[in-house]
């Protein structure tokens, strides 16, 4: 595909349960990070993978959140014992690190709701 | 550390009319500047960006801006409204130097009126 693709688009969990949220990055790009946007706000980081680098992890908010790459490429975010307050739209940005091109490509979301 | 300050959580014009959307910001080193948008229920997009070459930058759909580095503001404008603009509008920087985190602004949302 020619952009970010997220999965699924939208997920409904019950308090406690763990969730998981994947992004597929476009092809090549070497930066890949994740966002939160509550509703009505701006958009908060959580983490960035950079190629085989340790990933900057500053942004999760609790231990409850993790996240991984594979491969370089697809990254999963996981939110374990979900709680209401975990409830957002999660994005997902890549973009290529070499010559100064430092646009974020985000795909479309994925709307986490814990009843 | 940088930051990022929109000083409108709302904006709104008569189409046809003259948009004005106000960034400023701080940073340590010399920053990229991005403006993108936000339309309900999809994804952001790209409007335009600033990176250390002309300081007037135009981008997609009319819009433009102009990095004032001793205002350190980067204000998005638009010579006239129409109704499809009507959406979010985010303002983010990024050092270039070492950083690898894009700050984002907390938003405008911008209204047009028929």
């Amino acid at each position: 595909g020619a952009g970010v693709s997220q999965s699924p688009s939208n997920k409904v969990t019950e308090k406690g349960k763990d969730v998981e949220l994947r992004c597929d990055p476009i092809s090549g790009h070497t930066a890949l990070y994740w966002y939160r946007q509550s509703l009505g706000q701006g958009l908060e980081f959580l983490i960035y993978f950079q190629g085989n680098s340790a990933p900057d992890k500053s942004g999760l908010p609790s231990d409850r959140f993790s996240a991984e790459r594979t491969g370089g490429s697809v990254s999963t975010l996981t939110i374990q014992r979900t709680q209401q307050e975990d409830s957002a739209v999660y994005l997902c940005a890549s973009r290529w690190t070499s010559g100064g091109a430092y646009e974020q490509f985000f795909g479309p979301g994925t709307r986490l709701t814990v009843l | 550390a940088q930051s990022v300050t929109q000083l409108d959580s709302h904006v709104s014009v008569s189409e046809g009319t003259p948009v004005l959307l106000r960034c400023n910001y701080s940073s340590s080193y010399s920053p990229s500047l991005f403006w993108y948008v936000q339309h309900p229920n999809k994804g952001l997009q790209l409007l335009l960006k600033y990176t250390s070459a002309a300081t007037l930058v135009k981008g997609i759909n009319g819009f433009e801006a102009e990095f004032k580095k001793s205002e350190t503001s980067f204000h998005l404008t638009k010579p006239s409204a129409h109704m499809s603009d009507a959406a979010e509008y985010f303002c983010v920087v990024k050092e270039d130097n070492y950083g690898q985190n894009f700050v984002f602004g907390p938003g405008t949302r911008l209204s047009v009126l028929p």
